[in-house]
C-alpha cells in the first residue's frame, strides 16, 4: 500500500527564513512519481514540483528546492528567503495509476 | 485559458438528502478524479473518470457515485448524507488519461455542509 507522512503539522517562520517541509513515503513500485502542492485559503491545490524515482539529481526552481533521497524513501522541500505569500498548507504526494495519496499537509505561517 | 472550475462554490444539506456537484476540467484535459478533504487532512481519492467510465475507485462506499459526459465534465453524486460526508469536495483534471507523470490541476473545489 502507498502512504505519504508529513511529520510535520505546522511550521512558523519570519519572513526571509528558509523553511524546510519533510516528506517521507512508502512504496512497493519501482517506478512512480512524487509531487508537492500548495493550498492557500482559497482552497485550490497548486502544483509546485514533481520528480520521477529514475532521478535523483536535486534542483532548485526560483526559491524553490527539493532534495530526492531514494535510499531513505525521503522528499524534502525547501523554500529559500520565505514570504508572506507563502503562508498555506503544503501537501506532498505520491501517484499510483494517476491517483494521488497525499500526506496530512504541513501549514506554514509566515510572519512579517 | 479558464482552469478547472467547480460549482457550486458552498452547499449546505440536511442528513439524508442527495447532492450533485459538478466540475467541468481544464481546457484539453480528458480525465477527471474527485477528493474528498475533511477538515485538517489530506485529500483523498474517491474515484477518477477517463473516457465515461469509472476507472480507479478508492475507499468510499457506493453512496458516491459519479459521471463523466462526452465533453469530458463531471459529475460526483452522493445519497443518504451523512454528517461524516462534510468535506471540501475537489476536482482535478489531467491530460492524455492522467498517466501517473502528469501533475493534476485542481479546483477551488466545493464545501459541503451536513446538518
Amino acid at each position: 500500500a502507498q502512504k505519504v507522512t508529513q511529520a510535520q503539522t505546522e511550521i512558523s517562520v519570519v519572513e526571509k527564513e528558509d523553511v524546510t517541509l519533510d516528506c517521507v513515503y512508502e512504496t512497493r513500485d519501482t517506478t512512480y512519481y512524487l509531487f508537492w502542492y500548495k493550498q492557500p485559503p482559497s482552497g485550490e491545490l497548486v502544483f509546485l514540483i514533481r520528480r520521477n524515482s529514475f532521478d535523483e539529481q536535486n534542483e532548485i526552481s526560483g526559491r524553490y528546492s527539493w532534495n530526492f533521497q531514494k535510499s531513505t524513501s525521503s522528499f524534502n522541500f525547501t523554500i529559500t528567503a520565505s514570504q508572506v505569500v507563502d503562508s498555506a498548507v503544503y501537501f506532498c504526494a505520491l501517484s499510483d495509476g494517476g491517483k494521488f495519496q497525499f500526506g496530512a499537509g504541513t501549514q506554514v505561517v509566515v510572519t512579517p | 485559458d479558464a482552469g478547472v472550475t467547480q460549482s457550486p462554490t458552498h452547499l449546505i444539506k440536511t442528513r439524508g438528502q442527495q447532492v450533485t456537484l459538478r466540475c467541468s476540467p481544464k481546457s484539453g484535459h480528458d480525465t477527471v478524479s474527485w477528493y474528498q478533504q475533511a477538515l485538517g487532512q489530506g485529500p483523498q481519492f474517491i474515484f477518477q473518470y477517463y473516457e465515461e467510465e469509472e476507472r480507479q475507485r478508492g475507499n468510499f462506499p457506493d453512496r458516491f457515485s459519479g459521471h463523466q459526459f462526452p465533453n469530458y465534465s463531471s459529475e460526483l453524486n452522493v445519497n443518504a448524507l451523512l454528517l461524516g460526508d462534510s468535506a471540501l469536495y475537489l476536482c482535478a483534471s489531467s491530460p492524455a488519461g492522467g498517466t501517473m507523470n502528469t501533475e493534476a490541476f485542481f479546483g477551488q473545489g466545493t464545501r459541503l455542509t451536513v446538518v
